[in-house]
């Protein structure tokens, strides 16, 4: 059962517009979720985080928004630049678990193009 | 640092064969984890160790799936017999508190 969920494969978006990539998770002991981003035949690399005694946070061109009540949460990268097409991992911390264990979501490839 | 290191980068086999993937991480991580990539499921996490202990392996798919850590600076992870199925990327990442950085994978094809 997946407990991360990216419900869009892909998404393509023109340079200089807003990236919005969705996530939504079902295990309410999730306390922190991170964005990791994948180019090909490379790992992936964290972007950004959030706890989730907070509802936003930003970090120059990208922002995550959290919303608890919904197990929702979103990226969204302004303006999107070419350099951004890869894929994005939604992933998840378990409160009750150890520090490090994380569960991630199926991914979601975004391409922008010019 | 040169980050997590993993060997090898593409590994080609028939089913049945025995293989081995290995995992340097960086030095001083004291998490490890292994990952498997696929469309279908995404990033799997397989199994992790803590202080070269293993934490939780139930990720692991089958007894055919096998991971040691003898040491802080090596890992691997070894399937015997292979089957077509266990194709994959298979990724290791190491931490030490929180962010997990990632190998650049190991991508497995078993024909």
């Amino acid at each position: 059962d997946q407990q991360v969920k990216q419900n869009s494969p892909s998404l393509s978006v023109q340079e200089g517009r807003i990236s919005i990539l969705n996530c939504d998770y079902t295990n309410s002991m999730f306390d922190y979720f991170l964005w990791y981003k994948k180019y090909p035949a490379e790992g992936p690399t964290f972007l950004i985080s959030i706890s989730s005694i907070k509802d936003k946070n930003e970090d120059g061109r990208f922002t995550v928004f959290l919303n608890k009540s919904a197990k929702h949460l979103s990226l969204h990268i302004v303006p999107s630049q070419p350099g951004d097409s890869a894929v994005y991992f939604c992933a998840a911390r378990e409160l009750t678990g150890t520090a490090s264990k994380l569960t991630f979501g199926t991914g979601t490839r975004l391409q922008v193009t010019l | 640092d040169a980050g997590v290191i993993q060997s090898p980068r593409h590994e080609v086999t028939e089913m049945g064969q025995e293989v081995t993937l290995r995992c340097k991480p960086i030095s001083g991580h004291d998490y490890l984890f292994w990952y498997r990539q696929t469309m279908m499921r995404g990033l799997e996490l397989l199994i992790y160790f803590n202080n070269n202990v293993p934490i939780d392996d139930s990720g692991m798919p089958e007894d055919r799936f096998s991971a040691k850590m003898p040491n802080a600076s090596f890992s691997t992870l070894k399937i015997q017999p292979s089957e077509p199925r266990d194709s994959a990327v298979y990724f290791c990442a190491s931490s030490r508190r929180g962010q997990q950085y990632f190998g650049p994978g190991t991508r497995l094809t078993v024909t």
